[in-house]
């Protein structure tokens, strides 16, 4: 099947500061990959889409100028959790498709201290 | 938007026994039905899925069969193994060109086999 990777998978960072998620296709291009969030022992939580080449569209709750997206190549979307709180404290994953499925991102795991 | 329920939150099995998840969705415009098994830490597996053009759909020991008029599909895994223990989602989906990929998820369901 495809591969989509993230990194890094782990991440701590102070609160306050912000932390970039990379997600890549790496064998095939996406126009259009989605981000989740999962809490503990929760479902995904489908947070924004990201679409190449244009602003991504969030979700009904998701604060865009928090959650920054941005997809600037076929194969890449980077998500920007600015100003991280305790909160924020997560696991994030992507996911982009072809051939009719979905392939996810191994997920970040975000801790905020 | 779509709103996916999905029954029970937890389901306590014997090792050989069948096993049964149920999801309800709400948007009769989905047409795309995936499970996924989640281990802890890890990245959803599709492990099955279903097109609303098909009733029903086999897989070794896991089948899944939709119900377009009622808008339920549900999970059956036969014969269970102590490795089939995880967390298994339903997800719902309309694969139009805006959407396709945009998945919105059940609640979950923890799964323990017991040997």
């Amino acid at each position: 099947g495809a591969v989509v990777s993230q990194h890094p998978s782990r991440v701590i960072c102070k609160s306050g500061t912000s932390v970039k998620i990379e997600c890549r296709s790496l064998d095939f291009q996406a126009t259009t990959m989605f981000w989740y969030r999962q809490f503990p022992k929760q479902s995904l939580m489908l947070m924004a889409t990201s679409n190449e080449g244009s602003k991504a569209t969030y979700e009904q709750g998701v604060e865009k100028d928090k959650f920054l997206i941005n997809h600037a190549s076929l194969t890449l979307s980077t998500l920007t959790v600015t100003s991280a709180h305790p909160e924020d404290s997560s696991f994030y994953i992507c996911s982009a498709s072809i051939f009719r499925e979905a392939f996810f991102g191994q997920g970040t795991r975000l801790t905020v201290v | 938007g779509e709103n996916v329920e999905q029954h029970p939150s937890t389901l306590s099995v014997q090792e050989g026994d069948s096993a049964v998840i149920k999801c309800t969705y709400s948007d009769s415009a989905s047409n795309y039905f995936p499970w996924y098994k989640q281990e802890l830490g890890k990245r959803p597996q599709l492990i099955i899925d279903i097109r609303s053009n098909v009733g029903e759909k086999k897989d070794q020991r896991i089948a899944v069969t939709l119900n377009k008029t009622a808008k339920h599909f549900s999970l059956h895994i036969t014969e269970t193994q102590p490795e089939d223990s995880a967390v298994y989602f339903c997800a719902a989906s309309k694969e139009t060109t805006d959407s396709w990929g945009k998945l919105q998820f059940g609640a979950g369901t923890q799964v323990v086999v017991t040997p």
